[in-house]
């Protein structure tokens, strides 16, 4: 599966939009970007995930580059509880090791400042 | 609550004991998955199983050793134990086997080794 690398840190103040990108340079076509987030300690929670096209749901919204080779998770409207660590994952589907091609890397410290 | 429930939720025991780590999954779903979270290493995939049979390997150690049961529940034992075996280990599980990257975790069992 594709490597991703995103930046080890990032603050964001309480209420605005955070942005975390993702870079997949190498991503093939079959490969899935997963988003993940562990708060401190906590089991790792799946955020969202898309192909080609973007995509929204409760709880952020996701968006690929046409080219696929990066994406960008969007938090609407951060709050406190935001405060995690953000892991970006390319995942493929076909590989049979939709297990091990889980892979967590070291993920994004997303701060949000009140 | 992710329904993925992990038994101890805290266990302190000695270099070259045994200890058996439970998981849970949510109803229904068939594969469960472990993973090993050190204070400085990230999320490491372990094993997974798919209704009962291993499906994919990880970098899981010889001394450990995983099975998963009829009734869907798995168990992670870790034997001669070592300092570096301190961690939080998670248990998470998946609706199908390996066509998905959408994973529940519990939240989790932490072994600290004397």
């Amino acid at each position: 599966d594709a490597k991703t690398t995103q930046p080890p840190s990032m603050d964001c103040a309480e209420g605005r939009a955070a942005n975390l990108p993702c870079n997949h340079s190498t991503i093939s076509g079959n490969e899935y970007v997963y988003w993940y987030r562990q708060i401190h300690s906590q089991g790792p929670q799946y955020i969202i995930h898309g192909l080609k096209n973007n995509e929204t749901n409760e709880m952020a919204s996701l968006i690929i580059t046409e080219d696929r080779k990066s994406s960008t998770l969007i938090l609407p409207h951060a709050t406190l509880r935001d405060t995690a660590v953000y892991y970006c994952i390319a995942l493929s589907m076909y590989s049979g090791g939709g297990a091990d091609g889980l892979t967590f890397g070291k993920g994004t410290h997303l701060i949000i400042q009140p | 609550d992710s329904g993925v429930t992990q038994t101890p939720k805290h266990l302190i025991t000695a270099t070259g004991q045994r200890v058996t780590l439970r998981c849970s999954p949510r109803s229904g779903d068939l594969s469960v998955y472990w993973y090993q979270q050190s204070l400085d290493q990230g999320l490491q995939f372990l094993i997974q199983y798919y209704n009962g049979e291993e499906r994919a390997k990880g970098n899981i150690l010889e001394r450990f050793s995983a099975q998963q049961f009829p009734d869907l529940h798995s168990e992670l034992n870790l034997s001669s134990l070592e300092l570096g075996d301190s961690a939080l280990y998670f248990c998470a599980s998946s609706a199908r086997g390996t066509d998905t990257g959408e994973l529940f975790f519990g939240e989790g069992s932490r072994l600290t080794v004397l």
